[in-house]
């Protein structure tokens, strides 16, 4: 079962708010992903986690603040946002994160939007 | 010049219809490559892995060519649930990292 689920499915917050995404998976993957999407454009990378530990953290601005409890879970906390930051956020999670031919499996995504 | 570039869209075809989408890459030393549809407001989903061999899955035929950096997807017998967006992806594998590097996709519209 290639299942990624995420949490919630919309999310609207204002700039002075603090929320969290949650992501998890149970197909025993230990790589796991969160990549921005805007409309009419293709997702782009901000974190990757392998083993649970932070391993690419595409220059994001520090107010997205990733975070791995275990290997079946992915959080993205959310704090003083801007607009421009309203996007869908796709987490995806891949058996390893090393080596060739290894396929990502996208949760729904959690649309977001700022006010 | 980007990484990863597809086909500009959209394609209107009708039911029925074969066609074809083109991909280049930037990045030579690349080692997987895949095909991802997305629907509308809808996450990506894996169509197929691309192998140097050139794979079929049903009505889709995904080739390689590592010498031309070319990556293609065709598709027989269009159905109308078929219309999405097609997004070309590599992993450079760029530090042994797995890092996907997604075209901008190319919107396909089946029509009766």
């Amino acid at each position: 079962d290639t299942e990624v689920t995420q949490t919630p499915k919309h999310l609207v917050m204002g700039m002075t708010n603090k929320k969290s995404l949650k992501c998890e998976q149970h197909m025993g993957h230990r790589a796991m992903y969160w990549y921005k999407q805007k409309a009419k454009k293709p997702p782009e990378l901000m974190f990757v986690y392998s083993y649970e530990k932070l391993s690419i953290n595409e220059s994001v601005p520090s107010r997205f603040s990733p975070e791995c409890p275990n290997s079946s879970l992915l959080n993205l906390h959310l704090h003083a946002l801007q607009p421009e930051d309203s996007a869908l956020y796709l987490c995806a999670s891949s058996p390893h994160e090393g080596g060739p031919s290894y396929e990502q499996y996208f949760g729904p995504g959690t649309r977001l939007t700022v006010t | 010049r980007k990484e990863v570039e597809q086909d500009p869209g959209p394609f209107n075809v009708p039911e029925g219809a074969t066609v074809a989408f083109n991909c280049t890459y930037s990045n030579s030393a690349s080692q997987s490559f895949f095909w991802y549809r997305q629907d509308c407001r809808k996450e990506p989903k894996l169509l197929m892995s691309v192998y140097s061999s050139g794979n079929e899955d049903g009505r889709f035929t995904a080739q390689l060519n590592r010498a031309s950096q070319y990556i293609s997807l065709l598709i027989r017998d269009s159905k109308l649930s078929d219309s999405a967006t097609y997004l070309c992806v590599v992993n450079p594998l760029s530090g042994g990292y797995n890092k996907l590097i997604f075209g901008a996709g190319t919107r396909l519209a089946v029509h009766p």
